[in-house]
């Protein structure tokens, strides 16, 4: 069965704070997304990566950094926590083709 | 730039009722269309899926959804609405060229009264 495994379903940390989001799929897949999920706002890309070490900005990057270091991990990270990125965030990957997303369970992330 | 729409941001029926979710896309040609659920809590499962061909597409879960070119439309269907069925709805499309990237509605809340 394929996964998209979020490190922790639950956070809270502090304003400043760094703070690293973990994600790793089991399925090879090429493209891999990080988004936030805002009440009223649906879902938006905060970053993308196609390969290894390669990322593009989303949306909303602003306040956010990636890193790609191996295929399977896709890791989110927040340079100082401020409490309007309290948020619900998922990540998600798919194969290069253009293929369906799969998601994870998503992280619910409290600043406060 | 592509969007999606999703109108209803809220709808309400009974269980055992028909159910049909609107979304409408804008993009230059012919996306790839998806439907994702969300129960509360979760990550999101796919529930169908239309790349091209029958414009009828049958999903997981009883669900379907009929792909309307010419009113640039994808919207979801259920005959018979379950209490487990409530739930957050949200239709993508993914461009067939280039990027890949999944683009979302903002989602439509369904609930399901006894």
């Amino acid at each position: 069965d394929v996964k998209v495994t979020q490190s922790s379903r639950y956070l809270v940390k502090r304003t400043g704070e760094k703070v690293f989001l973990e994600c790793v799929q089991d399925m090879d897949h090429e493209n891999m997304f990080w988004y936030r999920q805002d009440p009223g706002l649906g879902l938006r890309l905060i970053y993308f990566s196609y390969d290894v070490k390669m990322k593009e900005k989303g949306d909303i990057p602003e306040g956010y950094s990636v890193s790609r270091e191996k295929k399977e991990r896709f890791s989110l990270i927040l340079e100082s926590a401020s409490t309007n990125q309290t948020s619900m965030y998922l990540c998600a990957s798919s194969y290069q083709g253009g293929t369906e997303a799969f998601f994870g369970q998503g992280t619910r992330l409290t600043v406060v | 730039a592509q969007s999606v729409t999703q109108p209803d941001i809220h709808i309400t029926v009974s269980e055992g009722a028909s159910l049909e979710l609107r979304c409408n896309y804008s993009y230059g040609a012919t996306p790839y269309l998806f439907w994702y659920v969300q129960s509360p809590g979760q990550g999101l499962q796919l529930l169908l899926k239309y790349f091209s061909g029958d414009t009828l597409v049958q999903g997981i879960k009883g669900f379907e959804a009929e792909f309307k070119r010419s009113q640039s439309s994808f919207n979801l269907r259920k005959p018979s609405v379950h209490w487990s069925d409530a739930a957050e709805y949200f239709c993508a499309v993914v461009p067939s060229r280039g990027s890949y990237i999944p683009t979302f509605g903002r989602g439509t809340s369904l609930i399901v009264h006894p």
